[in-house]
């Protein structure tokens, strides 16, 4: 069966500080990729989706980046850390358009 | 892009009474739509999804109808329970991209 993994759970970074949060998937070949990010008592933002190894389509402009190194690991990534960064990020995969998406446990990141 | 919208974005029911959650969508060229259900500090977790070509899906306790004329469609539970309790979200898909809804606060008084 599939698996999906994200770390850490939890991280207090100072501002300006750099980013490195990594998902991976087990039990599937060449799925769709998704970063979310989801503000206190607010809907789920897509920033980043990723078809394939070194594709990745950006939603919203913002200090943050994304890359997919291998099939089944996607990171993201920032160079210095905002106030405005804080929030619970959520990585998803689905095997293909129109199909239903499976989130990670999520990371709570908290910019002090 | 697609914008989607969902209401109310809180909703108290007695234990054993419906509840039901509305969506609303601009594209028309969105055929998929997944509805989550995501508890306090939890992953959201699928629980139906209906696709373009369906206008009713049922399992169990829980329904989605689809409306592609009007661009809208809803979320039923029937017989809550209090483990129904939860921040419901809906999700419109266009090609590869997903839209979400802002999320609905369900809460089932015992």
């Amino acid at each position: 069966s599939q698996t999906i993994h994200q770390w850490p759970a939890t991280l207090v970074q100072p501002v300006g500080s750099p980013l490195s949060l990594e998902c991976t998937v087990e039990g599937t070949s060449n799925p769709n990729l998704y970063w979310y990010r989801q503000a206190a008592g607010r809907g789920l933002q897509l920033l980043f989706y990723s078809v394939g190894i070194g594709q990745i389509s950006s939603e919203v402009p913002q200090n943050l980046s994304a890359s997919r190194p291998q099939d089944r690991q996607f990171i993201l990534s920032s160079k210095k850390l905002l106030l405005s960064d804080s929030g619970f990020y959520l990585c998803a995969w689905s095997v293909d358009r129109a199909q239903p998406q499976h989130f990670g446990d999520g990371t709570r990141l908290s910019i002090l | 892009g697609e914008n989607v919208e969902q209401h109310p974005s809180t909703l108290s029911v007695q234990e054993g009474d419906s509840a039901v959650i509305k969506c609303t969508y601009s594209d028309s060229a969105s055929n998929y739509f997944p509805w989550y259900k995501q508890e306090l500090g939890k992953r959201p977790q699928l629980i139906i999804d209906i696709r373009s070509n369906v206008g009713e899906k049922k399992d169990q306790r829980i329904a989605v109808t689809l409306n592609k004329t009007a661009k809208h469609f809803s979320l039923h539970i029937t017989e809550t329970q209090p483990e129904d309790s939860a921040v419901y979200f809906c999700a419109a898909s266009i090609g590869n991209q997903f839209y979400f809804g802002t999320g609905t606060s369900l809460t089932v008084i015992p």
